[in-house]
């Protein structure tokens, strides 16, 4: 069984630029979240998508969206990037249960310039 | 609110030592999920145990184990005979439930072990 597929691996964008991020859940999970990792915040929750519908949202500028398609994969877009937008960007899927474990992908590394 | 503290920044062990990882939670809701996940240098987060708040029992599974214990609102991890391949940063991490799909992390536990 397929994992958790995020693409690119690694990204270099200039400030102002806007960048997506793609993220292939594993096979009949149907909720895909985004994740933001910096060595200073940590791992910060960005927002949760099921059945092509935004859930949840963690305390992010509206710059950084997303969206998720009829076959559950999901994109994020950061716009009008900043060089705080570097970061390790996880994907992570799971079953439609409350409190059901997460599995992430390898994540997108993000540099901004 | 929920929060998730881990205190140990990092620890170093020598191989074959036993290890635990401390883990604190705060939270509000009775119902909730506990868990750990094992992040190596690849970057993935490895998914390693889920408990809810209802099921008080330790866990063994090989050389890990974990300890929950609600009077203290702690889910410890240990590692018996800690391994090389055991080196990796360990997270702890809370979900509230009640239809959230929101896990929130701790700030990890950087783990070497040396050989």
């Amino acid at each position: 069984k397929a994992g958790v597929t995020q693409t690119p691996r690694y990204l270099i964008k200039t400030r102002g630029q806007q960048v997506t991020l793609s993220c292939s859940p594993i096979s009949g999970h149907r909720s895909v979240s985004w994740y933001q990792q910096t060595p200073g915040q940590g791992l910060q929750f960005l927002f949760e998508y099921f059945s092509e519908t935004q859930r949840n949202k963690g305390n992010f500028p509206g710059r950084f969206s997303g969206r998720q398609f009829s076959n559950s994969r999901s994109e994020m877009n950061v716009s009008t990037l900043e060089l705080g937008d570097s970061a390790l960007y996880l994907c992570a899927s799971s079953l439609d249960s409350s409190g059901a474990e997460a599995f992430f992908g390898q994540g997108t590394r993000l540099t901004v310039v | 609110a929920q929060k998730v503290t881990q205190a140990q920044t990092e620890i170093s062990v020598v191989e074959k030592e036993d290890v635990t990882l401390d883990c604190v939670y705060e939270t509000r809701d009775t119902t909730y999920y506990l868990f750990w996940y094992k992040q190596p240098p690849s970057g993935e987060l490895v998914f390693l145990i889920r408990r809810n708040s209802f099921d008080e029992q330790n866990e063994i599974s090989g050389r890990y184990s974990w300890n929950f214990q609600k009077s203290t609102s702690s889910f410890n991890f240990t590692i018996t005979a800690s391994q090389v391949v055991d080196s990796a940063v360990y997270f702890c991490a809370l979900n509230p439930g009640a239809g959230s799909y929101q896990l929130t992390f701790g700030k990890g536990t950087k783990l070497s072990v040396i050989p």
